[in-house]
């Protein structure tokens, strides 16, 4: 199976910070890639389908990047709500598989 | 609009089986290309896709739970089951369904999720 590694496990930064999450494909996927972001006690929520896509709804400073194995979220400006667990997860291929995530926490 | 929710036991008892209904709206699994899949997720862990079932009953199964997983449609409910056998406590896990389509296949819409616990 094609396995998704997320870097940083967690990432500790404040309001107004630019963040950028990684996720790394053990072999390509092409742009196969969604980012979802989850808070406690909560089902995900799509931000980014096909590496770079903007889900319909979601803040513009929210935007993704990557094709093959290498990918990244980027937060351009962190707010309030943005503190949360963000996972990605290919779909190129059975079975689809989720990365161990990365936890935004406040700095 | 598209709605979906999870509905089963949230205590099972070791080996076990576990059924799991997700009831629908807003879609239906008479439509090409749309598939209803199942996830789950240990408290404090990841998210794990477990299953999928598409409009014309082709299904699909994570390979690490083999023969575990049965996954069946009902298009009259607007109900997908998802079968677990065997249950062990390291399938405590709160467990969702979401909305997918064969030719996107992320997860646009979650239910809610249920909480299963396995214990004696």
């Amino acid at each position: 199976d094609i396995q998704m590694t997320q870097s940083p496990s967690t990432l500790s930064a404040s309001v107004g910070d630019r963040v950028t999450l990684t996720c790394r494909a053990s072999q390509s996927i092409g742009s196969w890639l969604a980012w979802y972001q989850q808070k406690p006690g909560r089902a995900p929520k799509l931000l980014i389908y096909k590496a770079s896509s903007l889900e319909s709804g979601v803040p513009s400073r929210f935007s993704g990047s990557g094709s093959g194995t290498e990918f990244s979220l980027t937060i351009s400006s962190l707010q309030p709500d943005d503190f949360a667990t963000y996972y990605c997860q290919r779909y190129n291929s059975y079975p689809w598989t989720f990365g161990q995530g990365t936890k935004v926490e406040i700095k | 609009q598209i709605t979906l929710k999870e509905s089963g036991p949230t205590l099972v008892k070791p080996t076990q089986t576990l059924t799991l209904t997700c009831t629908f709206s807003g879609f239906s699994l008479n439509t090409t290309g749309v598939g209803v899949a199942w996830i789950r997720q240990p408290p404090g862990r990841a998210l794990e896709w477990l299953a999928l079932i598409y409009w014309n009953d082709d299904k699909r199964y994570s390979p690490s739970l083999g023969s575990r997983l049965t996954v069946n449609k009902d298009t009259s409910k607007d109900q997908v089951v998802l079968s677990m056998t065997n249950m062990d406590p390291v399938d405590t896990a709160t467990y969702f369904c979401a909305h997918v389509q064969a030719v996107a296949a992320y997860f646009s819409y979650w239910g809610q999720g249920t909480l299963v616990t396995v214990s004696s």
